[in-house]
C-alpha cells in the first residue's frame, strides 16, 4: 500500500547545483501537487497538475520546473538551487474532478538544504 | 481567491482539557474544507473533511469540526486532549472551480502534562 512515494528523503546541494525531486502515486489519481513547507508559512503550492498532460503554476513557482511524466509520476526540478529554496518539499495527489471534497494524499517529504 | 485563516499560531492546553483550534475561510457558495495534522518530522495526515451533508464533521482520534456558514468558520475541537495530540494542525480549502488546495499557516498544539 505505497500511496505517494517521494525520493530522495534528504538532499544537500550547493548554490547553483540542479536536482530533480521524484514523486509517484499508485492510487490512480488525476491530480498531483508540489508544496514547500517553511516555518510559520504553512504549505505553499509550487506547481500542480490537474490531469495528465497539464501543469499550472501555484503560489511560489519561481525557480522551479515540473514534468507530469505520466498519470503516476510528477517531478519537480530545481535548475539552479538557491539558499532560499532550503525547505521541506511535499508531493501530494488527489482524485479531483466532479468530487469537490476529495482530500490530498501526501508523501513523506524531502528535506532539502542549499548551502 | 478563497483562503483560510488560522487565528492562533500556537495553542497550549493541559492534558484532559478541551481543544479548540480556530479556522475562518473566505466566503464561497460551497467550500471544500479539510483539517490535516502533522506530527513532528512526519508527513501530513487527513483528520476530517467537510462534505456539506452535515455541519458537524467527525474525524479520526476524537476530533470534530463544525461548519458555520454564518460565521465562515470551521473550527476543530476535541473534548479531552491527549499527549499524543501535540502536533501542528492545518486548515485547508480547495478553491472553488480550480484544482488548487490552499493551506492556512498552521496552529501548533502543545499539550501539557
Amino acid at each position: 500500500n505505497a500511496g505517494v512515494t517521494q525520493t530522495p528523503k534528504f538532499q544537500v546541494l550547493k548554490t547553483g547545483q540542479s536536482m530533480t525531486l521524484q514523486c509517484a502515486q499508485d492510487m490512480n489519481h488525476n491530480s498531483m501537487y508540489w508544496y514547500r513547507q517553511d516555518p510559520g508559512m504553512g504549505l505553499r503550492l509550487i506547481y500542480y497538475s490537474a490531469s495528465e498532460g497539464t501543469t499550472d503554476k501555484g503560489e511560489v513557482p519561481n525557480g522551479y520546473n515540473v514534468s507530469r511524466l505520466n498519470k503516476r509520476e510528477f517531478s519537480l526540478r530545481l535548475e539552479s538551487a538557491a539558499p532560499s529554496q532550503t525547505s521541506v518539499y511535499f508531493c501530494a495527489s488527489s482524485s479531483t474532478g466532479a468530487v469537490l471534497n476529495s482530500p490530498l494524499h501526501f508523501g513523506n517529504g524531502t528535506r532539502l538544504t542549499v548551502t | 481567491a478563497q483562503s483560510v485563516t488560522q487565528l492562533d499560531s500556537h495553542v497550549s492546553v493541559s492534558e484532559g482539557t478541551p481543544v479548540l483550534l480556530r479556522c475562518n475561510y473566505s466566503s464561497s457558495y460551497s467550500p471544500s474544507l479539510f483539517w490535516y495534522v502533522q506530527h513532528p518530522n512526519k508527513g501530513l495526515q487527513l483528520l476530517l473533511k467537510y462534505t456539506s451533508a452535515a455541519t458537524l464533521v467527525k474525524g479520526i482520534n476524537g476530533f470534530e469540526a463544525e461548519f458555520k456558514k454564518s460565521e465562515t468558520s470551521f473550527h476543530l475541537t476535541k473534548p479531552s486532549a491527549h499527549m499524543s495530540d501535540a502536533a501542528e494542525y492545518f486548515c485547508v480549502v480547495r478553491q472553488t472551480g480550480t484544482y488548487k488546495y490552499i493551506f492556512g499557516t498552521g496552529t501548533r498544539l502543545k499539550v501539557l502534562a
